[in-house]
């Protein structure tokens, strides 16, 4: 079966510093790979997209940016943090290919910059 | 226009009633629809997925699709305190070669004992 691993679980970081946020999906291959970033009581917004490695697709212009090194591992980072940069951050997988498949997601990281 | 369109609420129902969420979204190359469920604090996890029109039914949940309408729903039949979450709505649509799901803003549902 499928899992999907997402950390660290917990973070505060203070505005300016760098982020690494790590994902990792086992039991498929060649996964689509998604970062969503939900605000506090707010929606699920699209930040990066791949269906495959160094292919990555960016929906919202910001100072994060995300790496896909190996076929299942997916990274978002930043070099500096803002405030508007804490929510929670989601991972998520489906299987490649057509327009079908569910998404699932990993536990989450909640980011919180001060 | 926003992509996918949700009553934020909350909707508050009794325990034991049908709870009915509903969900528009405005591109109509749209293929894949799904309804997930959020607790607070928690990632969401999938209910059901309804890829073409009518209904569909998995135990107290019943999915339904008007691709004509652009509009889809969830039925919560004897709404339980424990079905009390947010439920998103996502769609999934091509986006150059890309698979790209888009979610509503979410629907909070609240059941009442």
């Amino acid at each position: 079966s499928q899992t999907i691993h997402q950390w660290p679980a917990t973070l505060v970081q203070p505005v300016g510093s760098p982020l690494s946020l790590e994902c990792t999906v086992e039991g498929t291959s060649n996964p689509n790979l998604y970062w969503y970033r939900q605000a506090a009581g707010r929606g699920l917004q699209l930040l990066f997209y791949s269906i495959g490695i160094d292919q990555i697709s960016s929906e919202v212009p910001q100072n994060l940016s995300a790496s896909r090194p190996q076929d299942r591992q997916f990274i978002l980072s930043s070099k500096k943090l803002l405030l508007s940069d804490s929510g929670f951050y989601l991972c998520a997988w489906k299987f490649g290919g057509g327009n079908t498949g569910e998404l699932f997601f990993g536990e989450g990281s909640r980011l919180t910059v001060l | 226009q926003k992509e996918v369109e949700q009553n934020s609420g909350p909707l508050s129902v009794p325990e034991g009633a049908i709870a009915s969420l509903n969900c528009t979204y405005s591109d109509r190359g749209s293929q894949s629809f799904f309804w997930y469920r959020q607790y607070s604090g928690k990632s969401p996890e999938l209910i059901m997925s309804i890829y073409s029109n009518g209904d569909k039914e998995d135990g107290r949940f019943t999915a339904q699709l008007n691709k004509a309408s652009q509009y889809v729903s969830l039925l919560i039949r004897d709404s339980q305190p424990s079905d009390s979450a947010t439920y998103l709505c996502a769609v999934i649509k091509n986006s150059g070669g890309y698979q790209k799901v888009t979610f509503g803003t979410g629907t909070k549902l609240q059941v009442i004992p």
